[in-house]
């Protein structure tokens, strides 16, 4: 089955700083690439999603960028706020085949901002 | 929509009791998903249904844990006998289509074995 690494396990920060999380995946059929938010004693919560027709996307501070031939995949935050402090989780997964519908998700990374 | 629900928030219980976790997804979506998350092996997929029928029960950790779907608007997840280290917060999520579909999560149950 899949399998999704991803570093590090923690990160620190500045705020203002710019912060990147690293995924990698093994199996080359995943082809949609989510990244979930989970602040303490929350939910996970979806921020951001790539397809694997696409490189690059953004959304404000956020943006994902994906690298099909080396199967990796990364967040990145710019100007980090107190408020981006969170576990964050990357996944994968692929719309066909027997797997359909799963998601494997990362180990997740603990993003702290200090003011 | 109220977003997917879970009952009991928090349980507590000893150990050797049969523990019943519930969820109710999101009207309209066909797929429910149920987890575990714990510090030391973070967020596993325990099991996960399409149209009520279990699809893939790979991650569910031992015959103790049983999970069911009668109809598209509840599930249960039921441990017996509970063990301590089953504690763990347990979540829920569900989605709409398989292909690209967002999973939405529920708040979690916070379980706790003594």
């Amino acid at each position: 089955g899949e399998n999704v690494e991803q570093h590090p396990s923690t990160l620190s920060v500045q705020e203002g700083d710019s912060a990147v999380i690293k995924c990698t995946y093994s199996d080359s059929a995943s082809n949609y690439f989510p990244w979930y938010k989970q602040e303490l004693g929350k939910r996970p919560q979806l921020i951001i999603d790539i397809r694997s027709n696409v490189g690059e996307k953004k959304d404000q501070r956020i943006a994902v960028t994906l690298n099909k031939t080396a199967k990796h995949f990364s967040l990145h935050i710019t100007e980090t706020q107190p408020e981006d402090s969170a576990v964050y989780f990357c996944a994968a997964g692929a719309d066909r085949g027997s797997t359909l519908g799963r998601l494997y998700f990362g180990r997740g990374t603990q993003l702290t901002v200090w003011p | 929509d109220a977003g997917v629900i879970q009952s009991p928030r928090h349980e507590v219980t000893e150990m050797g009791q049969e523990v019943t976790l519930r969820c109710k997804p999101i009207s309209g979506h066909d797929y429910l998903f149920w987890y575990r998350q714990t510090m030391m092996r973070g967020l596993e997929l325990l099991i996960y249904f399409n149209n009520n029928v279990p699809i893939d029960d790979s991650g569910m950790p031992e015959d103790r844990f049983s999970a069911k779907m009668p109809n598209a608007s509840f599930s249960t997840l039921k441990i017996q006998p509970s063990e301590p280290r089953d504690s763990a917060v347990y979540f829920c999520a569900s989605s709409l289509r398989a292909a690209f579909g967002t999973q939405y999560f529920g708040p979690g149950t916070r379980l706790t074995v003594l």
